[in-house]
């Protein structure tokens, strides 16, 4: 089965520095990559995602880039803001899998002010 | 994005009692839900998938006797946790999915804190 692995499980940078966090996959079947907000407390919010026949997406100050060559997707924040403060869970999954997420272990991001 | 509303946010409840969670799709028809449990610090665990108009998929480990599950219909998807013991005490969060020809999505609801004493 699919097995999603992210990168680095705690991630602090200084606001308006950039934030990356990456992720691998072990499945090319898969075709759908979302990338998750979770803050304290809350339950995970859609922040972006990409499906494999693109491989880059932006919304304002996030982008993700996927290389299904190499089977890893990367979530990128710019102009971070102490706001941005939350676990990113990255997700992986395809019609073969029922449409069901594999998630990867999470990234704490910490946006010191 | 869509609105997915969880009922309660949080519960206490006794050991042994049983606790009903609610999980509704305000703006969409959801065919399927997910049903998933997070402990601290960790990431979210598939339990099961609920298919509105047929019994629920549970994932390998997880007790359908212990965690009912009901999708009576395209808004709204139930689970109940049934004699309910300390171990079961959790954030456990719904989903539901939206297919919309190319774009099908997740969309999570805010959770619901399990605390058994």
């Amino acid at each position: 089965g699919e097995n999603v692995e992210q990168h680095p499980s705690t991630l602090s940078v200084q606001e308006g520095d950039s934030a990356v966090i990456k992720c691998t996959y072990s499945d090319s079947a898969s075709n759908y990559f979302p990338w998750y907000k979770q803050e304290l407390g809350k339950g995970p919010q859609l922040i972006i995602d990409i499906r494999s026949n693109v491989g880059e997406k932006k919304d304002q100050r996030i982008a993700v880039t996927l290389n299904k060559t190499a089977k890893h997707f990367s979530l990128h924040i710019t102009e971070t803001q102490p706001e941005d403060s939350a676990v990113y869970f990255c997700a992986a999954t395809g019609m073969e899998y029922g449409n069901k997420l594999v998630f990867g272990a999470g990234t704490i991001l910490r946006v010191k002010s | 994005g869509a609105v997915v509303s969880q009922h309660p946010s949080w519960v206490i409840c006794k050991s042994g009692t049983s606790v009903k969670i609610e999980c509704r799709s305000l703006d969409f028809q959801a065919t399927t839900m997910f049903w998933y449990r997070q402990f601290p610090k960790q990431s979210l665990m598939l339990m099961a998938t609920s298919n509105e108009g047929s019994k629920a998929t549970y994932e390998q480990g997880v007790e359908k006797d212990k965690f009912l599950i009901n999708h009576a219909s395209l808004t709204l998807s139930t689970l109940t946790v049934t004699s309910a013991h300390p171990e079961d005490s959790s954030f456990y969060i719904c989903s539901s999915y939206r297919t919309s020809g190319y774009t099908d999505t997740q969309y999570f609801g805010p959770g619901t804190r399990l605390t058994v004493l």
